[in-house]
């Protein structure tokens, strides 16, 4: 398995722009999870799904931010309008159902200018 | 309240000297823990979970429920083993709950 695939690796835009950050989770795992790191703030989770359904939201920083998964195999994080205090990494992990661990992806640098 | 606790934001020891990242945890039921580590702009990657009760790069890590503490530990540190660590908690639902994590860094 090629391991949980996020896009793209890098992104450098300017504020005010639309950021979108894709990921494909390993395949038969059914929850999938964003998070955001920064030097400031350390590993922080922004939103989970089970099944395909959003379960706990309550880490996205603000109505900026939002995230879908269509599918099993695919979500996105959305971030409209950025802003430069949204630059971070953003990791995208999976878990296969009823258990641990999780494995994450290589993430999204994001700069926002 | 569940919490993980990782007491050390910077540790730095010389190559060959031993190696222990600290971590506390505050949870009700039967803990599950993970040790996670994140190389220089790399994913974070499992080290070790407590049930595994294996070796991993040399590292091992007991859990002690009575300090409720997860320690890592490694005898003999080598420079390879420059890199953040996280201290994870996995609650009835599967999340996880992180520490703030400890840099290490391994002087030649």
């Amino acid at each position: 398995d090629a391991g949980v695939i996020q896009s793209p690796r890098h992104e450098v835009t300017e504020m005010g722009q639309e950021v979108t950050l894709r990921c494909k989770p390993i395949s038969g795992h059914n929850s999938l999870f964003w998070y955001r790191q920064t030097m400031m703030r350390g590993l922080e989770l922004l939103i989970y799904f089970n099944n395909n359904v959003p379960i706990d939201d309550s880490g996205m920083p603000e109505d900026r931010f939002s995230a879908k998964m269509p599918n099993a195999s695919f979500s996105t994080l959305k971030i409209q309008p950025s802003e430069p205090r949204d630059s971070a990494v953003y990791f995208c992990a999976s878990r296969e159902p009823g258990g641990q661990p999780q494995h994450f992806g290589d993430g999204t640098r994001l700069s926002i200018l | 309240a569940q919490r993980v606790t990782q007491p050390e934001k910077l540790l730095s020891v010389f190559k060959g000297a031993p190696v222990e990242l600290k971590c506390n945890y505050s949870y009700s039921g039967s803990p599950e823990l993970f040790w996670y580590v994140q190389y220089s702009r790399q994913r974070l990657q499992l080290l070790l979970r407590h049930i595994s009760r294996e070796s991993i790069k040399g590292f091992t890590a007991d859990l002690n429920k009575g300090e409720t503490s997860f320690h890592l530990k490694k005898p003999f540190a080598q420079e390879e083993d420059s890199a953040m660590y996280y201290c994870a908690l996995s609650t009835s639902n599967y999340q996880l709950i992180w520490g703030a994590g400890t840099k290490l860094i391994i002087k030649p």
